[in-house]
């Protein structure tokens, strides 16, 4: 079955360094791709999705590229900000029903 | 617009009683799903209503789950006889059910704690 997995947490970061999250994901035919941040004492929201392969999603200065040949959707940002400390979700949908990874904690001190 | 809103935010049970959790969608979201997060584990699909069809109900872990979804807008979800594993964060979440390439609106959750 399909199934995503995540770089165990938390990642521990000063302000201001580059982050990377890595996402890789197991899934037949040609899958959507989304990460998913959740900020504490709130529900899931949308950060950025792809939906083709070499598709780059973007926003709010996070990107994550979707890479078929190496079943990848890493997320990255140049410069975290303690603002940014959150849970990350990769998560893959192919229908009507994603599959979520387990989730990074990311923590930012200043 | 309104998101989509859970009620109660938290909820504190004895073992053995039963719970209601409630789930307010996003208005012409026509699909609506429910979730189990619990520490550590990422999130667990529970059930799915999409419009009038039936639910897909695969991920309910026992039949102590139950979920109805009244005139396609809120939905209820009810745990009988509850159990301390049942214990976890309850996450509903609305699409405009467009399939692979939808994005879920997740409402903030309700905390079940089961003593």
């Amino acid at each position: 079955g399909d199934s995503v997995t995540q770089m165990e947490g938390p990642v521990t970061l000063s302000e201001e360094a580059f982050l990377t999250i890595n996402c890789t994901y197991t899934a037949t035919g040609y899958p959507s791709l989304f990460w998913y941040v959740q900020y504490p004492g709130e529900g899931l929201q949308l950060l950025l999705k792809a939906t083709k392969a070499d598709d780059k999603g973007s926003n709010k200065g996070f990107e994550a590229t979707y890479r078929k040949e190496t079943t990848s959707f890493h997320l990255e940002k140049g410069s975290v900000q303690v603002s940014d400390s959150a849970v990350y979700f990769c998560a893959l949908s192919r229908s009507y029903i994603p599959t979520f990874g387990r989730g990074t904690s990311l923590i930012v001190h200043p | 617009g309104a998101g989509v809103s859970q009620s109660p935010s938290n909820k504190v049970t004895e073992k053995g009683k039963d719970v209601e959790l409630r789930c307010d969608p996003i208005s012409g979201h026509t699909a609506l799903y429910w979730y189990r997060q619990s520490l550590g584990q990422g999130l667990e699909f529970l059930i799915y209503f999409q419009g009038n069809s039936a639910p897909d109900k695969s991920g309910l872990p026992s039949d102590r789950f139950s979920a109805e979804r009244t005139g396609g807008s809120v939905s209820t979800l009810t745990i009988q006889r509850t159990q301390q594993e049942d214990s976890a964060v309850y996450l509903c979440a609305s699409s405009l059910a467009q399939g692979r390439t939808d994005t879920q609106y997740f409402g903030p959750g309700t905390r079940l704690t089961v003593l």
